[in-house]
């Protein structure tokens, strides 16, 4: 079974700073996909980046990169240049195999806390 | 192109009631999966529909249960509520197929108090 682990129940940063996340995931599929999701206050999950476990290269979406260290199965999302409105909790999450498309796991989130 | 739309936004039932709740997903895509979100247990996978058929199912009682029509429109139904299945309830869409990497597309969910 999948598996998805963040120690950070919470985290600080300064605004304009940068701040790291952390993911680590369990699984014994060759072909999975890891993600990062951002929940703000209204609820509403949003999709921040994908990476593929045949990526050789980090994913980058703007000022959110993902640390992708397969060995070690670690997923982390670096946040560049942090903003207020990156206050939010942050899901990773983790799809196995094609076939479960729609079906991911996720860890218990991460709060962030960005302060000016 | 216009995102997932979940209905109600809010609503409150008593123990015991039953409640179905409707998700429509972005045009075009064709999977939507349901997921309850708790403080206690965080986002847990309800289902998985794929052209009008169950494709996954994770680890809830019968008492959920959930269809989806020709449209990839989708209802999910919780039977005899408990006071424990209030909770935020995220649909979410994905093409299902193809390219699909897998990425999610959320609902703003709809929050079901139990009393």
């Amino acid at each position: 079974a999948q598996k998805i682990t963040q120690t950070q129940p919470g985290m600080f940063v300064q605004e304009k700073e940068a701040v790291t996340l952390d993911c680590t995931y369990d699984t014994s599929d060759q072909s999975y996909g890891l993600f990062w999701y951002k929940q703000p206050s209204s609820g509403e999950m949003i999709f921040l980046i994908y990476q593929g476990s045949y990526d050789e290269q980090n994913a980058t979406e703007g000022r959110y990169s993902l640390n992708f260290q397969k060995a070690r199965k670690s997923a982390n999302l670096v946040i560049s240049a942090s903003q207020l409105g990156d206050s939010a909790m942050y899901f990773c999450a983790m799809r196995e195999a094609y076939a479960n498309a729609g079906k991911s796991t996720f860890g218990d989130g991460t709060t962030l806390t960005v302060k000016p | 192109k216009a995102g997932v739309t979940q209905t109600p936004r809010y609503l409150i039932k008593t123990r015991g009631q039953q409640v179905t709740l409707s998700c429509s997903p972005i045009s075009g895509h064709r999977s939507v999966s349901w997921y309850q979100q708790t403080p206690g247990q965080g986002l847990q996978f309800l289902f998985e529909y794929f052209s009008e058929t169950q494709r996954n199912k994770g680890n809830f009682p019968g008492r959920f249960s959930g269809r989806q029509f020709s449209n990839s429109r989708s209802e999910m139904n919780v039977s005899t509520l408990e006071l424990g299945d209030s909770a935020l309830y995220l649909c979410a869409s994905s093409l299902g197929a193809g390219e699909d990497t897998g990425e999610l597309f959320f609902g703003e969910g709809s929050r079901l108090t139990v009393l």
